[in-house]
């Protein structure tokens, strides 16, 4: 069965630490992984990562994949209390995406 | 650009009723939406692949019957929840895929739909 797993389910940091999460996968037919952002509402969109060991980067986030040990890691620098949100990893494989369960990040001020 | 809407935002209904949620692409069009459904504290749930034009494409478990999909023009497929039962009570999030993208990590979301189901 494919599936979709993140690390840790949830994470309480202060102000300006530097947290990791990750994404471990078992999918057949791999395209792609993302990694959304979600608030209250929608998930929106951080990154896309298809090939293994180049990281993207976007301000204080930053992520990269690693094919062989089917895995993935979103790193975030010097968080802020507006980085408090649900990180999702999901997978795209063949015409549609699979989440995972998400890892609920809180940082306190 | 690329914005979906959902409508309603929020709608309590009583058991049995039937409630329809519409997906709207705004500035693009889309022959592929997706619906999926969220728990609280879970991740989201693939339930359905809409297509314009034909039927959509159920996952595993889920009751086509029940939940009907149609997906009548290039930036507007609706959702369906019929004989609603408190256990349907759920966030209800479409995303919708641009055409002529090729790749379905393209897909960008509505702000889902909370459904209560009474």
């Amino acid at each position: 069965e494919d599936k979709v797993v993140q690390s840790p389910l949830s994470l309480v940091v202060h102000e300006g630490d530097t947290v990791t999460l990750n994404c471990s996968y078992e999918v057949t037919n791999f395209r792609s992984l993302l990694w959304y952002k979600q608030e209250k509402k929608a998930p929106t969109f951080l990154f896309m990562l298809t090939s293994s060991g180049i990281e993207k980067k976007s301000g204080r986030l930053s992520s990269i994949l690693d094919k062989k040990e089917l895995s993935s890691i979103l790193n975030i620098t010097a968080t802020q209390t507006g980085d408090s949100a649900i990180y999702l990893c999901a997978v795209e494989y063949g015409n549609k995406l699979v989440f995972g369960a998400g890892t609920i990040l809180r940082v306190k001020s | 650009g690329a914005v979906v809407s959902q409508h309603p935002s929020r709608v309590i209904c009583k058991s049995g009723t039937s409630v329809k949620i519409e997906c709207r692409s705004l500035d693009f069009q889309a022959t592929t939406m997706f619906w999926y459904r969220q728990f609280p504290k879970q991740s989201l749930m693939l339930m359905a692949t809409s297509n314009e034009g034909s039927k959509a494409t159920y996952e595993q478990g889920v009751e086509k019957d029940k939940f009907l999909i149609n997906h009548a023009s290039l930036t507007l497929s609706t959702l369906t929840v019929t004989s609603a039962h408190p256990e349907d009570s759920s966030f209800y999030i479409c995303s919708a895929k641009p055409t002529p993208a090729t790749r379905v990590g393209e897909q960008f979301f509505g702000p889902g739909t909370r459904l209560t189901v009474l």
